[in-house]
């Protein structure tokens, strides 16, 4: 199953708004990824977090963690039409039966409309 | 530039028709790894190299090998390909492992008939 499941699978809003993204994950991590792909394309590399940070800015993106919870949020402000894509979040879980495997959610799929 | 290239970018083929989608990376990372991508199951992780000579299964290995015979290239082999391995297919690599930024390549979009 999943290591990363993030909510809400699909999220629309008007430009401007800020949109905030979930992410859960099930085990103990060293580090939480976020991505974003544009439609059909490479994913590229937002933000990193390490487990023993709470909270992490660049530009208009902020991204928390909880490791209590397990779970991360992604906030972008001010959206723009150009923030349309899919967000997902990986996290490297713990090291089983010498598998260090990186584990990525299902996705957000964010709409800004104009 | 500093890239991740694959190829091809399309593929058409049949089943049991075998065939290999080519990875390589200028960036001389040691992690490199294959994903596939399918509509409501996020990215899934196929295989993963640690270095040179050392591979390892990801979460949905069957059906595919991989070789790293050297350390920029990193290529995805279907022996036998089947119409369930109809996906997108990305390739990734880093120059800390797992833990680090992952640099995606454009991906290779395969339809099996």
């Amino acid at each position: 199953s999943q290591q990363g499941e993030e909510d809400p699978q699909a999220l629309s809003i008007q430009e401007g708004e800020n949109a905030t993204m979930n992410c859960s994950y099930k085990t103990s991590i060293n580090n939480l990824q976020w991505y974003r792909q544009n439609s059909g394309r490479g994913l590229v590399h937002l933000i990193l977090i390490r487990s023993n940070e709470r909270e992490k800015h660049s530009g208009r993106l902020r991204v928390t963690l909880d490791t209590s919870k397990k779970s991360s949020s992604l906030l972008i402000t001010a959206s723009r039409a150009a923030d349309t894509a899919s967000y997902f979040c990986a996290t490297d879980g713990p090291i089983i039966q010498g598998a260090q495997k990186l584990v990525f959610g299902q996705g957000t799929r964010l709409t800004i409309n104009p | 530039e500093a890239q991740v290239t694959q190829n091809p970018r399309y593929l058409i083929t049949v089943t049991g028709k075998k065939l290999t989608v080519t990875c390589s990376q200028n960036m001389n990372h040691e992690y490199m790894s294959w994903y596939r991508q399918d509509p409501g199951l996020g990215l899934r992780q196929i295989y993963y190299s640690m270095n040179v000579e050392v591979t390892d299964k990801g979460d949905v290995p069957e059906g595919y090998k991989v070789s790293r015979k050297e350390k920029r290239n990193f290529p995805l082999i279907l022996e036998s390909p089947s119409p369930n391995q109809t996906s997108l297919y990305f390739c990734a690599s880093s120059s800390q492992g797992r833990r680090e930024t992952q640099y995606f390549g454009p991906g290779t979009r395969l339809l099996v008939l």
